[in-house]
């Protein structure tokens, strides 16, 4: 079957516009989580989703950044007033539940560059 | 403090040999799960392996194995027979927590470990 899916592939904006990540994930699963990645770097949580609720959003650096998912399929990452800083690789992953020993199966990220 | 080390940035290993990639914990929680990625320079992510705090065993998966010494909070990936395509870098990550509560789904993720694997 499918995998998860991110959209745009490739995103590069100048600095204070804002910008939409879109992640779609494999058909059944229930939770959804939001990774960032900068150069080199670890992975860094921002938020994850059982269904359409966020139970843990502490990894989300400021208030310009916030997601939402509906349906409990689509999940959108928005980022408001780009900086520089806010350049990384946005991955999403989605698993059956949260949790437990449930593999998080990972999209190809989203590559952002804020000029 | 650190919940995920990993100390070795990066490992050189001959094809064919097996390799240790090492991996410690901080957690005060009981119930806790350990997880190794995979990440070729291609960016995907690939699940490896997973050991659950109170499993009595040493996970394995084919070439991969876990070297999990509860007491020392150490999670060492094992990769026997090393092949070329082995090569990428390798993240340990743990999720913590009781299940229900806010954070059961977060993993926490170690700065991973470059492998290359020489012919």
């Amino acid at each position: 079957g499918a995998g998860v899916s991110q959209s745009p592939s490739n995103k590069v904006t100048e600095k204070g516009k804002d910008v939409e990540l879109r992640c779609d994930p494999i058909s059944g699963h229930t939770a959804l989580y939001w990774y960032r990645q900068s150069l080199g770097q670890g992975l860094e949580f921002l938020i994850y989703f059982q269904g359409n609720s966020a139970p843990d959003k502490s990894g989300l650096p400021s208030d310009r950044f916030s997601a939402e998912r509906t349906g409990g399929s689509v999940s959108t990452l928005t980022i408001q007033r780009t900086q520089q800083e806010d350049s990384a690789v946005y991955l999403c992953a989605s698993s059956t539940l949260a949790g437990g020993d449930n593999e998080q199966f990972f999209g190809p990220g989203t590559r952002l560059t804020v000029l | 403090a650190q919940k995920i080390t990993q100390t070795q940035p990066g490992m050189f290993v001959q094809e064919k040999e097996a390799v240790t990639l090492d991996c410690t914990y901080d957690t005060s929680d009981q119930s806790y799960g350990l997880f190794w990625y995979k990440q070729p320079s291609s960016g995907e992510m690939i699940f490896l392996i997973y050991q659950g705090s109170y499993d009595e065993q040493n996970a394995t998966e084919g070439r991969y194995s876990l070297n999990f010494q509860k007491a020392r909070k150490s999670a060492n990936l094992v990769i026997s027979a090393s092949q070329l395509g082995d090569s990428a870098m390798y993240f340990c990550a743990m999720r913590e927590g009781r299940a229900g509560g806010t954070s059961y789904g977060k993993l926490t993720f170690g700065q991973g470990t470059i492998l290359t694997v020489h012919p």
